[in-house]
């Protein structure tokens, strides 16, 4: 079935460093891609999604392309701040939602 | 305008006892998920209503668990005889609906605590 596999956390970096946050998917069709970030106490948002193959997303400075050769859809950020700190979770649609176990990411100073 | 909201923001309960978590969809979306994220877990999916079909009831990890939606909007997740395995955050999403690969609106959750 489908599923979706994320790197595991929690990540902590320094701010400006660069971040990359991995996913890949198994589906049996032609998914639509995530990423949802979820700030400390507050509900999940979408950061930004893909829908086809090669099709980049792309919001506050994350990127993410969709690999269909691969299966990736892997987060990159050039250079994180204090504010990205949070909980990323990578999902796939494909007639139902799939979402990883989300990464816990900590910017510090 | 509002968002997806959810009541009560935090549930503390006794073992066995019955809670009723609700949701209130963002207004004119026909499709609505409940979720539950539990410590170190991802999301797992509970339940998915849209319109007026029947709902996806596949993800329910028992029969205490149950949902409904009244007039395709506000939804109620009931979870009967609760037990400690129980206590997690239980979210819920809205979707303009149409294919279920639409981008979902999350709820800021319910903490649900069972002692």
């Amino acid at each position: 079935g489908d599923s979706v596999t994320q790197m595991e956390g929690p990540v902590t970096l320094s701010e400006e460093a660069f971040l990359t946050i991995n996913c890949t998917y198994t589906a049996t069709g032609y998914p639509s891609l995530f990423w949802y970030v979820q700030y400390p106490g507050e509900g999940l948002q979408l950061l930004l999604k893909a829908t086809k193959a090669d099709d980049k997303g792309s919001n506050k400075g994350f990127e993410a392309t969709y690999r269909k050769e691969t299966t990736s859809f892997h987060l990159e950020k050039g250079s994180v701040q204090v504010s990205d700190s949070a909980v990323y979770f990578c999902a796939l649609s494909e007639g139902q939602f799939y979402f990883g176990t989300g990464t816990s990411l900590t910017v510090i100073p | 305008g509002a968002g997806v909201s959810q009541s009560p923001s935090n549930k503390v309960t006794e073992k066995g006892k019955d809670v009723e978590l609700r949701c209130d969809p963002i207004s004119g979306h026909t499709a609505l998920y409940w979720y539950r994220q539990s410590l170190g877990q991802g999301l797992e999916f509970l339940i998915y209503f849209q319109g007026n079909s029947a709902p996806d009831k596949s993800g329910l990890p028992s029969d205490r668990f149950s949902a409904e939606r009244t007039g395709g909007s506000v939804s109620t997740l009931t979870i009967q005889r609760t037990q400690q395995e129980d206590s997690a955050v239980y979210l819920c999403a809205s979707s303009p609906g149409g294919p279920r690969i639409e981008t979902q609106y999350f709820g800021p959750g319910t903490r649900l605590l069972v002692l």
